[in-house]
């Protein structure tokens, strides 16, 4: 199956700095998503990128399928960026299933 | 995007009882799935919830540990039983279309 890797693991950032995380998939994809989980858990769907870039506000994010990789930009972050980012990715099967990445732990320091 | 209210948030039950899950979406949808998260790891998914008929479960989990019921397209039920320490995790559901909706999730501990 498809094998989803994240860099960095984990990240520490004072308030303010700009961040990239990266997202790379061993094979073509459906669809691919970003996530993040907030200290409490819940599940926040941050983009829905197949493919080109999108942005919102300070989060922008890149899919370059032909080359099997997403990036995630977060700038002038804040505190309450803190948690982990996970990219998904929808594989060819036609189930809609999506498997996740390894994740990345980003910590805001105040 | 569909609104939903997953219970309970969180439990601690005793090895060997069992815990069900719910999954309540606002809207009719046309996939629910489930997922775990073990401790400090990513998400792992379980089984695709079928409108109708038996749930399709991804390889390493098996209907006897996991049944999963979904009646209607608003609604799916997981039941985690014979619970053991290993199965203290969070568990989550999430639906199609749109782009995948996460409910709040379980948080379960096991004692």
């Amino acid at each position: 199956g498809i094998q989803v890797e994240q860099s960095p693991p984990d990240l520490i950032l004072q308030e303010g700095a700009n961040s990239t995380l990266r997202c790379n998939f061993s094979d073509s994809v459906n669809n691919l998503q970003w996530f993040h989980q907030n200290p409490w858990g819940q599940l926040i769907n941050l983009f829905y990128i197949p493919s080109g870039t999108k942005q919102n506000g300070r989060l922008s994010a890149t899919t370059v399928a032909t080359e099997r990789y997403s990036l995630l930009y977060i700038s002038s972050s804040q505190t309450t960026d803190s948690g982990v980012y996970f990219c998904a990715v929808e594989d060819l099967s036609g189930t809609y299933k999506y498997i996740f990445g390894t994740g990345t732990r980003l910590k805001v320091l105040a | 995007s569909a609104v939903i209210s997953q219970k309970p948030s969180r439990d601690i039950c005793q090895r060997g009882t069992s815990l069900t899950i719910q999954c309540q979406v606002d809207s009719q949808v046309t996939m629910m799935f489930w997922y775990r998260q073990q401790p400090g790891q990513s998400l792992t998914l379980i089984a695709t919830a079928n409108q109708g008929s038996e749930a399709t479960y991804e390889s390493g989990f098996v209907i006897d540990k996991f049944p999963i019921s979904r009646p209607n397209l608003t609604f799916s039920t997981l039941t985690v039983s014979n619970l053991s320490p290993e199965d203290s995790s969070i568990y989550l559901c999430s639906v199609l279309p749109g782009g995948y909706t996460f409910g709040s999730g379980t948080r379960l501990t096991v004692v």
